[in-house]
């Protein structure tokens, strides 16, 4: 009950593409959904996130768009770049105000072909 | 500028040895974490603390150890009787009262068992 399922574990994009990664979870007290980036040898930092309460939010080029009835969320990257190359992990938490441990997904490794 | 250092960069280990690894934040956030991350795994969490002189197991706690002596302080000891503990070790922190911006991750130490 505690997982959140990420899929595909590696993904290849044409530049200028849409990169689509997909996530599901089973713990319907998740209220914060994090997204995650990383780059080989560096840690995670915070890409986006959203709260159940709305369905999508965007910012610049990175989308979440999240279905609470199906409990999936799932991260579009639009006009995506070489530079975009890294490992992306999904994420949750049972909560948004006070400090509790985040359950990651088992990351994404997406590559940008120029 | 703030942030969280992780210390050593790399690190190796032989058999039957204890290592500890470092991890200092200037961010003055209350709660802090250390992740494994193994290829193919993503993040599974190791322990975490959310005040100072109290912690408690994460999900794969067995032959590591920490403590939280300070709040910017919460060293992680990989003891010998972890019996696989070639990984990419990543510290994290958060502040309790405002989740919104989720973790902050330090670069990560690479322990190598030799």
């Amino acid at each position: 009950q505690q997982q959140v399922k990420q899929s595909p574990q590696s993904l290849i994009v044409q530049k200028g593409g849409i990169s689509i990664i997909n996530c599901a979870y089973e713990n319907t007290a998740f209220d914060y959904f994090p997204w995650y980036q990383q780059f080989p040898g560096k840690g995670p930092a915070l890409l986006i996130a959203i709260r159940p309460d709305v369905s999508e939010k965007k910012e610049g080029r990175f989308t979440i768009s999240f279905n609470k009835s199906a409990k999936q969320f799932s991260l579009h990257i639009m006009d995506s770049q070489p530079g975009d190359s890294a490992t992306y992990f999904c994420a949750a938490s049972p909560s948004w105000s006070s400090a509790s441990k985040i359950i990651f997904g088992s990351g994404t490794r997406l590559s940008i072909r120029p | 500028d703030g942030g969280i250092t992780q210390s050593p960069k790399y690190l190796f280990r032989k058999e039957g040895q204890n290592v500890t690894l470092s991890c200092e934040q200037n961010l003055n956030h209350d709660a802090m974490y250390w992740y494994r991350q193994d290829p193919g795994q993503g993040l599974r969490l190791i322990y975490y603390s959310q005040i100072v002189n109290d912690f408690q197991k994460g999900d794969i706690a067995e032959g590591y150890s920490v403590s939280r002596e300070k709040k910017e302080s919460f060293p992680l000891t990989v003891t010998s009787a972890q019996k696989n503990p070639t990984a990419f070790y990543l510290c994290a922190s958060s502040q309790s009262r405002d989740r919104g911006h989720g973790y902050t991750f330090g670069s990560g130490t690479r322990l190598t068992v030799v």
